[in-house]
């Protein structure tokens, strides 16, 4: 079965800090995308950072970025310089069989201390 | 670019009524747009999948006639809820992925979600 699995429910970083989610998932593709969408207070589902199974190097997007593992089948997202605006539910996301449809982790609930 | 909106923002029916949510991809055509259910403090479960022209797919356990699907333009899908009662409470969501050249592929953008509350 494909799945996606967040095993921490809630994390606590310290403003300015750097806070590392986890997220590891099941599938037997070997082309797949893996996402991490962010889910603020108005619950707007935001996309923070996209990568390509495909390709070896992590994607980064400013303050965000991923360690990617296929082999291990580990996504983690790195949030460096926490900020106040970070705090947030955040999915882990997959699109497994290219088909368009996304399975989403059970979120981790963000929570940063000024 | 890639922006989803949503209408209402939130909704409050009495039991029994049919509820109307619209979502509508506002820079780019959409093949294929999705609706997901979510309850308080969980994740997203998708309901279904609408397909411009055809009929929607629906995800397991999930009642075609309760939750009647249309995508009947590139930007526009409806999401009626009929005969609404209280457990049909929750907020449901739509997204939809830009076809190539059009924003990131294989990417879906998520609208605003509609809050409906039945009573």
């Amino acid at each position: 079965a494909q799945t996606v699995t967040q095993s921490q429910p809630e994390m606590s970083v310290q403003e300015a800090e750097t806070v590392t989610l986890s997220c590891t998932y099941d599938t037997s593709e070997s082309d797949y995308y893996l996402f991490w969408y962010k889910q603020p207070p108005s619950r707007q589902m935001i996309l923070v950072i996209r990568q390509e199974a495909y390709k070896q190097q992590n994607a980064t997007e400013n303050r965000f970025s991923v360690n990617f593992q296929k082999a291990a089948k580990s996504f983690s997202l790195k949030i460096s310089d926490s900020q106040l605006g970070d705090a947030a539910m955040y999915f882990c996301a997959a699109d497994m069989n290219r088909d368009d449809k996304i399975i989403f982790g059970k979120g981790t609930r963000l929570h940063i201390l000024p | 670019g890639a922006v989803v909106s949503q209408h209402p923002s939130w909704v409050i029916c009495k039991s029994g009524t049919s509820v109307k949510i619209e979502c509508r991809s506002l820079d780019f055509q959409a093949t294929t747009m999705f609706w997901y259910r979510q309850f308080p403090k969980q994740s997203l479960m998708l309901m279904a999948t609408s397909n411009e022209g055809s009929k929607a797919t629906y995800e397991q356990g999930v009642e075609k006639d309760k939750f009647l699907i249309n995508h009947a333009s590139l930007t526009l899908s409806t999401l009626t809820v009929t005969s609404a009662h209280p457990e049909d409470s929750s907020f449901y969501i739509c997204s939809a992925r830009p076809p190539r050249g059009q924003g990131r592929p294989d990417t879906q953008y998520f609208g605003p979600g509609t809050r409906l509350t039945v009573l």
